[in-house]
């Protein structure tokens, strides 16, 4: 049980475009679920907490008009990197929490290309 | 404020022998603890979690992690390492249910045949 999906796994677009990324916990509800952000070799920083139905809490330094989260149902969270430049290429992955406890379900992760 | 310490960015060990990584915490509270491994390109999987409990916590493919308070640390160990153990990994402490966790900086293990 417990699983979380991230679509897509993989992408490329054009700089100047903007880029949809869905996270889903396909067996449970999530009301909280968390955006993280790895560069290459580096760590998870955390990028926002997204709250179903209310507007997502954004880490320091993190542009909330370039990363728009949204966290429309107990199901799923979108996570949109508008005007994406190649600086924004990066690992991208979500997690949730079931409720139950403090265990954090992470996703696959999606690995997004600018070019 | 809560924070993680991994000592050593790159550990290998020959394979069977005994795998240590470390992590030091802190916390003001009571900290809830975690160990996640993550293979290229992939997500994080949960290896061994510590909640209040037990303080010696047996997780998954034969890796284990004590709590000591005193010492501030949930190192992480499994006595014989096996190829398909090289991977990333990750220790994040939480203050409880709902609280977002602060990742360490992770440690690359390699394991030599």
């Amino acid at each position: 049980g417990a699983v979380v999906s991230q679509h897509p796994s993989w992408v490329i677009c054009k700089s100047g475009t903007s880029v949809k990324i869905e996270c889903r916990s396909l067996d449970f509800q999530a009301t909280t679920m968390f955006w993280y952000r790895q560069f290459p070799k580096q760590s998870l920083m955390l990028m926002a907490t997204s709250n179903e139905g209310s507007k997502a809490t954004y880490e320091q330094g993190v542009e909330k008009d370039k990363f728009l989260i949204n966290h429309a149902s107990l199901t799923l969270s979108t996570l949109t990197v508008t005007s994406a430049h190649p600086e924004d290429s990066s690992f991208y992955i979500c997690s949730a929490i079931t409720g139950k406890g403090n265990e954090q379900y992470f996703g696959p992760g999606t690995r997004l290309t600018v070019t | 404020a809560q924070s993680v310490t991994q000592l050593g960015s790159h550990v290998s060990v020959s394979e069977g022998a005994l795998v240590l990584l470390r992590c030091n915490y802190s916390s003001s509270v009571p900290p809830y603890l975690f160990w996640y491994v993550q293979y290229p390109n992939q997500g994080l999987q949960l290896l061994l979690k510590y909640t209040s409990a037990a303080t010696l916590v047996k997780g998954i493919n034969g890796f284990e992690a004590e709590f000591k308070k005193s010492e501030t640390s949930f190192h992480l160990t499994k006595p014989s390492a096996h190829m398909s153990d090289a991977a990333e990994y990750f220790c994040a402490v939480s203050e409880g249910t709902g609280n977002q966790f602060y990742f360490g900086t992770g440690t690359s293990l390699t394991v030599i045949p």
